[in-house]
């Protein structure tokens, strides 16, 4: 069975510009996340979508950065326009419900975004 | 708001040597505790984790003891390998939630 995939998996871009991340979660998954490492910091914590809707937008830091799950399969997160403390890593991860068992949340190998 | 706290690194360990990472957990309520590991050029990957007080979590010779009395959950190796060089995070998630709270990481290096 295929686990979280992401892509790109490193990208480097200059200040101004547009990126936009993709994750696949695991088949069957109606809970996808994502989450963020600046460098040396925690990882935070940005959205949670059960299927297509938005569960948890808490983490978002700002309107620059823009999720979407069309369809309820694969997302999208998108930074327009870059800044340089976007730098970091971006791990998206799912599980498959919310209690018991299927709540394991198994995560991606990351997005390393460098914004110069 | 809830927090975590891990030992600063990195941590640099001869092979075979015992292991301790402490972690320490601000949270209101009865949160489950996990600890996520990166091996390098790897994704985060569930090393372990408890679920409610007095639980030890145990997976590839590490452990883990859920302590609520000092609200810790430090990670542990009898005797590490190279091999097992990574990046770890801990991690709590509360009840009923899918939002985990993690740790700044703590970077392993073993060598020989």
């Amino acid at each position: 069975e295929a686990g979280v995939t992401q892509f790109p998996s490193h990208s480097v871009i200059e200040k101004g510009q547009t990126v936009t991340l993709r994750c696949d979660p695991i088949s069957g998954h109606d809970n996808l996340y994502w989450y963020r490492r600046v460098m040396g910091k925690e990882i935070k914590f940005l959205l949670h979508f059960v299927k297509e809707s938005k569960q948890d937008e808490s983490g978002m830091p700002n309107n620059r950065f823009l999720a979407e799950r069309t369809g309820g399969t694969y997302s999208t997160l998108k930074v327009q326009p870059a800044e340089l403390e976007d730098s970091g890593v971006y791990f998206c991860a799912s599980s498959q419900g919310t209690t018991g068992s299927g709540n394991t949340i198994y995560f991606g190998e990351g997005s390393w975004l460098t914004v110069v | 708001g809830d927090s975590v706290t891990q030992m600063e690194g990195p941590v640099t360990l001869s092979e075979e040597a015992f292991l301790t990472i402490n972690c320490t957990y601000t949270a209101t309520g009865y949160p489950s505790l996990f600890w996520y590991v990166q091996y390098p050029g790897e994704g985060l990957q569930l090393l372990l984790k408890a679920t409610k007080a007095d639980d030890k979590g145990s997976n590839k010779g590490f452990e883990a003891t859920y302590r609520k009395e000092t609200t810790s959950f430090h990670l542990e190796k009898g005797s590490v390998q190279v091999s097992d060089s990574a990046v770890y995070f801990c991690a709590l998630r509360k009840g009923g939630g899918n939002k985990l709270t993690f740790g700044t990481g703590t970077q392993l290096k073993v060598e020989l």
